[in-house]
């Protein structure tokens, strides 16, 4: 139980394109997801909390505008990197909340390349 | 304000060898601790958590952490090394409560197995 999946897990594009990564938690329902953004050899850094139904609360200095999330259901959050640049290159997690358990189950990551 | 320190960015021991990864964590509120394990260009798999009561946690793969309120600390250990074992390990402290709990990171600590 408890599995998290992200779509894609690898991704390449093309400087000034968006980019969509799916986050769904495939057997729990999940108020409240995730999203970390990690730099090789590095920690993960929290991005955002996405509650669903509402907006998404972003760290600071996290640009709002550039990735947008949008939580619609209880089992999909989307993480929208708008108009990618290579300094956006990174692999990112996502984490999705399980209240049973109260316990953060993590995706496999999405590696995005922007050219 | 919660923190995380790993002491030691790489860690090597024998097959066979007791592992001992160190986390020292700083937190103004009783903390929730965790380890992750995390292998190449995966996403973050939970190992064990202490959140209240017995301060000896046991987690999966054989591994074990002891929370010690006086040192501040959340070693995470295995009498036995297996090659399987290395990977990149994270501790992290949780901050808020319910859905709203975020994670703070550690550094991590790459985890090496010699045969």
């Amino acid at each position: 139980g408890a599995v998290v999946s992200q779509h894609p897990s690898w991704v390449i594009c093309k400087s000034g394109t968006s980019v969509k990564i799916e986050c769904r938690s495939l057997d729990f329902q999940a108020t409240t997801m995730f999203w970390y953004r990690q730099f090789p050899k590095q920690s993960l850094m929290l991005m955002a909390t996405s509650n669903e139904g509402s907006k998404a609360t972003y760290e600071q200095g996290v640009e709002k505008d550039k990735f947008l999330i949008n939580h619609a259901s209880l089992t999909l959050s989307t993480l929208t990197v708008t108009s990618a640049h290579p300094e956006d290159s990174s692999f990112y997690i996502c984490s999705a909340w399980a209240g049973d358990t109260d316990t953060q189950y993590f995706g496999p990551g999405t590696r995005l390349t922007v050219l | 304000a919660q923190s995380v320190t790993q002491l030691g960015s790489h860690v090597s021991v024998s097959e066979g060898a007791l592992v001992l990864l160190r986390c020292n964590y700083s937190s103004s509120v009783p903390p929730y601790l965790f380890w992750y394990v995390q292998y190449p260009n995966q996403g973050l798999q939970l190992l064990l958590k202490y959140t209240t009561g017995a301060t000896l946690v046991k987690g999966i793969n054989g591994f074990e952490a002891e929370f010690k309120k006086s040192e501040t600390s959340f070693h995470l250990t295995k009498p036995s090394a297996h090659m399987s074992d290395a990977a990149e390990y994270f501790c992290a402290v949780s901050r808020g409560s319910g859905s709203a709990r975020q994670l703070t990171f550690g550094s991590g600590t790459q985890l090496t197995v010699l045969p």
